[in-house]
């Protein structure tokens, strides 16, 4: 199985700051028959379902704020949040979809300082 | 606008059973694979079970295999997981959501199982 191992577990930010979350996996999540990450990223604020931000490691799915930006390849990944607002305080899970079973993060937890 | 609503949570006692369904609507159900996704109570997401869209392919989590059953109706638009011999590490809140070997786009509201003499 493909273990995904996501740091830090929380974090405490100020509005305006950029925030880095990590994503590594115990796999690579390239596919080497079209070159794609079978990476994504969710926020989930309290008491609401989670919500896709980033797919493919880098594309924002759509009407998500462009403050959101995905990278990496391979095993290693990284969520961007670019001047944080206080609207962007949740849970963020990164999750594998190359290969059963399916495996999320821990999750980090983004608080306001 | 595509719907998922979750129902047939509730509490449970350990070793009996429950079904869970998820109605879809707003897209062709038929057309697509579906998951179960579970958190517990102030934990992180689990992934439970995915079907393909004809139920030709089906997966598990290794902690369900053997105890819950994913199956779907595409003419009732409608995803079920039967869950058998419930213990207490069962207790989350159950989602469903759209997508196989794809990001989940869509989820549902959930639903809460409680499984507790």
């Amino acid at each position: 199985d493909i273990v995904m191992t996501q740091s830090p577990s929380s974090l405490a930010v100020s509005a305006g700051e950029t925030v880095t979350i990590n994503c590594k996996s115990s796999q690579s999540l390239l596919s080497s028959g079209n070159q794609k990450n079978y990476l994504a990223w969710y926020q989930q604020k309290p008491g609401q379902s989670p919500k896709l931000l980033i797919y493919l490691a880098s594309t924002r799915e759509s009407g998500v704020p462009d403050r959101f930006i995905g990278s990496g390849s391979g095993t290693d990944f990284t969520l961007t949040i670019s001047s944080v607002q206080a609207e962007d305080l949740a849970d963020y899970y990164c999750q594998q979809h190359y290969s059963y079973p399916n495996t999320f993060g821990a999750g980090t937890k983004l608080e306001l300082k | 606008e595509v719907q998922l609503v979750e129902s047939g949570g509730g509490l449970v006692q350990p070793g009996r059973s429950l079904k869970l369904s998820c109605l879809a609507s707003g897209f062709t159900f038929s057309n697509y694979g579906m998951n179960w996704i579970r958190q517990a109570p102030g934990k992180g997401l689990e992934w439970v079970a995915s079907i393909s869209s004809s139920s030709s392919y089906i997966y598990y989590a290794d902690t369900v295999k053997g105890r819950f059953t994913i199956s779907r109706d595409n003419a009732k638009n409608t995803l079920y997981l039967q869950m058998t011999s419930l213990r207490s590490e069962d207790t989350a809140l159950y989602y469903c959501a759209r997508g196989i070997r794809a990001p989940f786009a869509y989820w549902g509201q959930g639903t809460l199982v409680t499984v507790s003499s």
